[in-house]
């Protein structure tokens, strides 16, 4: 059985670009998160979804961060402008919504902006 | 968002000793409460979680609940180099949602 699928692992880009990172959650999975990984600030819960709609975007971080998700396999979050203060790694996440479920994680996306 | 606390770290313990690893949260709703282990360079991977106050076992590792006290342990018997990682506390809440909140880690060193 895949995993939760991310891509891309690897992400350079320069400051002031677009950057879209891709997520497909375990099949029959309901709910999706995005969390961003530093030294600093641990793992930070940036929005999550239940059924494919957005429950709780309070962690996003500015207005440059979106994230949607169009159908119960895919999930993007976006980033416009991107700004090096946004290097980082961030992980898509699965559960089966029922309440007290287990989160099961990507591989990650490391994301340097220069 | 939430506060859940650990101590950073780093622990160091020789193999084969007990490594003790500590988690408090803010959350009186906090219904659920999980350990993940992350290797350098890896995403999180889920080795215990418990729903109930008390102790759960699981081969080497047992997590302890107390909610009265909103706190969470987990214990790993006979230490081993592999075990050397940073342990992630996470808690969980249905009472508004789904969310899931992380701790910032505690770094575990198994010396040989």
């Amino acid at each position: 059985d895949a995993g939760v699928i991310q891509s891309p692992r690897h992400e350079v880009t320069e400051m002031g670009q677009e950057v879209t990172l891709r997520c497909k959650p375990i099949s029959g999975h309901n709910s999706l998160f995005w969390y961003r990984q530093t030294m600093m600030r641990g793992l930070e819960l940036l929005i999550y979804f239940n059924n494919n709609v957005p429950i709780d975007d309070s962690g996003m971080p500015e207005d440059r961060f979106s994230a949607k998700m169009p159908n119960a396999s895919f999930s993007t979050l976006k980033i416009q402008p991107s700004e090096p203060r946004d290097s980082a790694v961030y992980f898509c996440a699965s559960s089966l919504w029922q309440g007290n479920e287990k989160l099961f994680f990507g591989s990650g996306t490391q994301l340097s902006v220069l | 968002q939430k506060e859940v606390e650990q101590n950073s770290g780093p622990l160091s313990v020789p193999e084969g000793a007990i490594a003790s690893l500590n988690c408090t949260y803010s959350d009186r709703g906090s219904q659920s409460f999980f350990w993940y282990r992350q290797y350098s360079g890896k995403s999180p991977e889920l080795i215990m979680f418990i729903y109930s106050n008390g102790d759960k076992e699981d081969g080497r590792f047992t997590a302890q609940l107390n909610k009265a006290s909103q706190y969470v342990s987990l214990l790993i018997r006979d230490s081993q180099p592999s075990d050397s990682a940073t342990y992630l506390c996470a808690v969980g809440s249905s009472n508004t949602g789904n969310q899931f909140y992380f701790g910032t880690g505690t770094s575990l060193t198994v010396i040989p």
